[in-house]
């Protein structure tokens, strides 16, 4: 099965600031997809962003960009000009297209915005 | 649009009963639903996919017998925890996918104590 890895339990960041959450992953397929969800304190798991592994251009999404390197195995998310609603648990996410086409999570990053 | 509800929210119940949990697609016909379970403060673990129509694929380690699921519409898919045990007390998310689509669309998590 695949493995996703988020190395960092938790983060902080100050509003307006940048921050840059890490995820890589292990797999053995070429075409695969990623996600990043977020999880705030009302437990409802909502998409930030994802990516094909078959395209080369990094996904955005507003003030949400991601850093795929699919050689390196790796799919972090930038957010810019960090907000206090960003603050959440923040999940890295990948999609096979075998068998059943789940989602594979990794362990989630606290993330805390400081005013 | 692509709004998965979840119901009840809460629930408590005794030791040895069942709950049953619904999981809806509001604004779409969901062919494939996805179960997961959350432990506080952990990631998300997939329990079991479920495509319309037919049986219900479970993880490995999840028992058939006591999480049943039934996927018998397009839009309604089911969760029902047998001889419920304190140790299934836990919050439990349904997700949804559109055919031909690979983003999943989360519920808002229904959380069980079990008495």
């Amino acid at each position: 099965a695949q493995t996703v890895t988020q190395s960092q339990p938790e983060m902080s960041v100050q509003e307006a600031e940048t921050v840059t959450l890490s995820c890589t992953y292990d797999t053995s397929e070429s075409d695969y997809y990623l996600f990043w969800y977020k999880q705030p304190p009302s437990r409802q798991m909502i998409l930030v962003i994802r990516q094909e592994a078959y395209k080369q251009q990094n996904a955005t999404e507003n003030r949400f960009s991601v850093n795929f390197q699919k050689a390196a195995k790796s799919f972090s998310l930038k957010i810019s000009d960090s907000q206090l609603g960003d603050a959440a648990m923040y999940f890295c996410a990948y999609r096979s297209n075998f068998p059943g086409n789940q989602f594979y999570f990794g362990t989630g990053t606290s993330l805390t915005v400081i005013p | 649009g692509a709004v998965v509800s979840q119901h009840p929210s809460w629930v408590i119940c005794k030791s040895g009963t069942s709950v049953k949990i619904e999981c809806r697609s509001l604004d779409f016909q969901a062919t494939t639903m996805f179960w997961y379970r959350q432990f506080p403060k952990q990631s998300l673990m997939l329990m079991a996919t479920s495509n319309e129509g037919s049986k219900a694929t479970y993880e490995q380690g999840v028992e058939k017998d006591k999480f049943l699921i039934n996927h018998a519409s397009l839009t309604l898919s089911t969760l029902t925890v047998t001889s419920a045990h304190p140790e299934d007390s836990s919050f439990y998310i349904c997700s949804a996918r559109i055919a031909g689509t690979d983003t999943q669309y989360f519920g808002p998590g229904t959380r069980l104590t079990v008495l």
